[in-house]
């Protein structure tokens, strides 16, 4: 089984700031997938990035934005100009494939991100 | 687009009872998978669903059990529930079958309480 380490459990960032979070994984797998998830005080689970691991490029997506380590099996996310609304726990996962067609997510323990005014 | 859905979004159960919760999954999508979180263990896999058939499972004593309609809605029973069972119970949609498309979608979750 594959897993995904945050070591970060908590952070806390001004806003308008940037703030990175960390992210590490152990695969021996080649072709994999990588998610950032937020999830908010009201717990709903949304998407926030995905990267590829054949894909050499970092993903973005507006405001956010990954640094990828392959070798170094990092996963980082980076957020620009923090706003109040991404105060959540945000959850790195591994895409891992379990056969038969079919896939599972691999979470990490989470980092609690508290933007303050 | 609607979201997925989950109900009921939040349950009050005593020990040794059972319980069901349901999961609409987004339209089109036909893959529904179930994740336990709780404030110790994080989010952890219980099963995944695709067609009706379970396509694969975490490692979750047999109390735990599933199941797929036709119409894609998944139901997740716990049966001689536990305290240890309180916790947010999150289902995820995704299409499941098509090639470069590996996103799953998050309902609200169901949160259940055993007393």
């Amino acid at each position: 089984a594959q897993t995904v380490t945050q070591s970060q459990p908590e952070m806390s960032v001004q806003e308008a700031e940037t703030v990175t979070l960390s992210c590490t994984y152990d695969t021996s797998e080649n072709n994999y997938y990588l998610f950032w998830y937020k999830q908010p005080p009201s717990r709903q689970m949304i998407l926030v990035i995905r990267q590829e691991a054949y894909k050499q490029q970092n993903a973005t997506e507006n405001r956010f934005s990954v640094n990828f380590q392959k070798a170094a099996k990092s996963f980082s996310l980076k957020i620009s100009d923090s706003q109040l609304g991404d105060t959540a726990m945000y959850f790195c996962a591994f895409k891992e494939y379990s056969g038969a067609g079919s896939y599972q997510l691999t979470f990490g323990k989470g980092t609690k991100l508290s933007v303050i005014p | 687009k609607a979201g997925v859905t989950q109900t009921p979004r939040y349950l009050i159960k005593t020990r040794g009872q059972q319980v069901t919760l349901s999961c609409s999954p987004i339209s089109g999508h036909r893959s529904v998978s179930w994740y336990q979180q709780t404030p110790g263990q994080g989010l952890q896999f219980l099963f995944e669903y695709f067609s009706e058939t379970q396509r694969n499972k975490g490692n979750f004593p047999g109390r735990f059990s599933g199941r797929q309609f036709s119409n894609s809605r998944s139901e997740m029973n716990v049966s001689t529930l536990e305290l240890g069972d309180s916790a947010l119970y999150l289902c995820a949609s995704s299409f499941g079958n098509v090639q470069g498309v590996y996103e799953q979608y998050f309902g609200p979750g169901t949160r259940l309480t055993v007393t």
